[in-house]
């Protein structure tokens, strides 16, 4: 059981590119989230989904967006990359019937 | 607004000693809490989890977190760290309203030295 993954492990992107970052689950979890990690800041939710075919905004979704086409996709775009989206990113899940939220390894972007 | 606040941005404690990672929380009404660790290129593991009942609860890897309203805290502990537990800690929460939205704190690094 892979759990959840995410693509790709580490990316450099120009400003203004467009970018999508992966993120599949094998656990048939409802729920899944995106996060951000900075420095000194912890973690904060980008875009949520509670099931295949709904999404929500965090705390943190100005210049991300996300889809929910099925309950193991997740992917988090970025429309044109800036500097200040420079992070690490994290894929989470969470089954029905636990609070539990289960963690991929990360996706570590730069934005130049 | 909600917050959860962990005070110690970096700790360190020598192997063998015991450990209290502080965490704080400011909701209206006490909220589900949350210790999450991370270690160095990893993602988020949870530790444990409190929502109700005794308020000391027990985790995994040896860890334990005391819920106390009267302090609205909630820190963790480790009666003898190895150094394996060096890593960084979180703490979160979320209301009990029906949202399973996470809050996190911004995280105690633990540094261990052997």
């Amino acid at each position: 059981i892979a759990g959840i993954t995410q693509a790709p492990t580490s990316q450099i992107l120009a400003a203004g590119r467009r970018m999508t970052l992966r993120c599949t689950q094998d656990m048939r979890h409802n729920a899944m989230y995106w996060y951000r990690q900075d420095l000194g800041l912890g973690l904060r939710l980008i875009h949520y989904s509670n099931t295949a075919g709904t999404t929500g905004k965090g705390e943190v979704p100005d210049g991300y967006s996300v889809s929910r086409a099925n309950t193991d996709d997740f992917p988090l775009t970025l429309a044109s990359a800036v500097p200040s989206q420079t992070s690490v990113y994290f894929c989470a899940s969470r089954g029905a019937s636990t609070d539990t939220q289960y963690f991929g390894p990360g996706t570590r972007l730069t934005v130049l | 607004a909600q917050s959860v606040t962990q005070p110690d941005i970096h700790i360190t404690v020598s192997e063998g000693a015991s450990l209290e990672l502080r965490c704080n929380y400011s909701y209206g009404a006490t909220p589900y809490l949350f210790w999450y660790v991370q270690s160095p290129g990893q993602g988020l593991q949870l530790l444990l989890k409190y929502f109700s009942g005794d308020t000391l609860v027990q985790g995994i890897k040896g860890f334990e977190a005391e819920f106390k309203r009267s302090q609205s805290s909630f820190n963790l502990r480790k009666p003898s760290v190895h150094w394996s537990d060096a890593a960084e800690y979180f703490c979160a929460a979320r209301s009990g309203a029906g949202s399973y939205q996470l809050t996190f704190g911004k995280g105690t690094k633990l540094s261990v030295i052997p």
